[in-house]
């Protein structure tokens, strides 16, 4: 069964640094591309970024509202996903979810996209 | 201001069908995938529909998807109780280099 655990949330002021973490059991880790995606308090999904694989040489997206401050990176030797968030904002408060990224072909058409996600943690930036 | 416009709710009783539009543009909808998540209140969101109209395994069939040129849609036959959730549409958007969401629509089961 696939499982992911994000960790590493909480209370930072602005301007400060964060790191969130994700376990993932359950499938081959170094195969699959992950994103990050987060969800402020009662609003919709926001895309962070995503992570390729091994394959894809390990290249990273980010959405345009986090490029330079976030970091996405992965260990395949630990199963691990990793968020470092600095320069945080009040505007960064947010549950933030791992999700595992299901690729392939349909019918000719590509798609990537998140199918399995974590529990989510909670980052407040506030001073 | 998501770059995906959803309907911020639609509502129906018991046993009907409805449906939940996702309007896009060319570099968006007009030349991806489209993806569907439903989330209950408190909970992760929840894999539905992904490539236009394919189930993951598990998804009952009465949920089902479309795309035509720019927009897609999501339609829930044979309305649940259960099915009360918000959902959200989602594509790779060429021009962002980024997969982009809808704001979300929040389904009532009157």
């Amino acid at each position: 069964e696939v499982h992911l655990v994000e960790s590493g949330g909480g209370l930072v002021q602005p301007g400060g640094s964060l790191r969130l973490s994700c376990a993932a059991s359950g499938f081959t880790f170094s195969d699959y591309y992950m994103d990050w995606v987060r969800q402020a308090p009662g609003k919709g999904l926001e895309w962070v970024g995503r992570t390729r694989n091994k394959a894809n040489s390990y290249t990273t997206d980010y959405a345009a509202s986090v490029k330079g401050r976030f970091t996405i990176s992965r260990d395949d030797s630990k199963n691990s996903l990793y968020l470092q968030m600095n320069s945080l904002k009040t505007e960064d408060t947010a549950v933030y979810y791992c999700a595992r990224v299901v690729a392939g072909y349909n019918s000719g058409w590509y798609y990537a996209t998140p199918d399995y996600w974590g529990q989510g943690t909670l980052v407040t930036v506030s001073s | 201001q998501s770059v995906l416009t959803q309907p911020p709710s639609a509502s129906g009783t018991p046993g009907q069908r409805v449906t939940i539009s996702c309007s896009g543009s060319s570099s968006n909808i007009g030349s991806n995938t489209v993806n569907w998540y439903q989330q209950l209140p408190g909970t992760a969101p929840k894999f539905l529909i992904y490539s236009n109209n394919q189930r993951p395994s598990g998804v009952p069939d009465r949920f089902s998807g479309s795309k035509s040129g720019t927009s897609a849609s999501l339609a829930i036959s044979g309305l649940q109780s259960e099915d009360e959730a918000d959902y959200y549409c989602a594509a790779w958007d060429d021009s962002l280099n980024g997969l982009v969401f809808g704001g979300g629509t929040k389904l009532t089961v009157l």
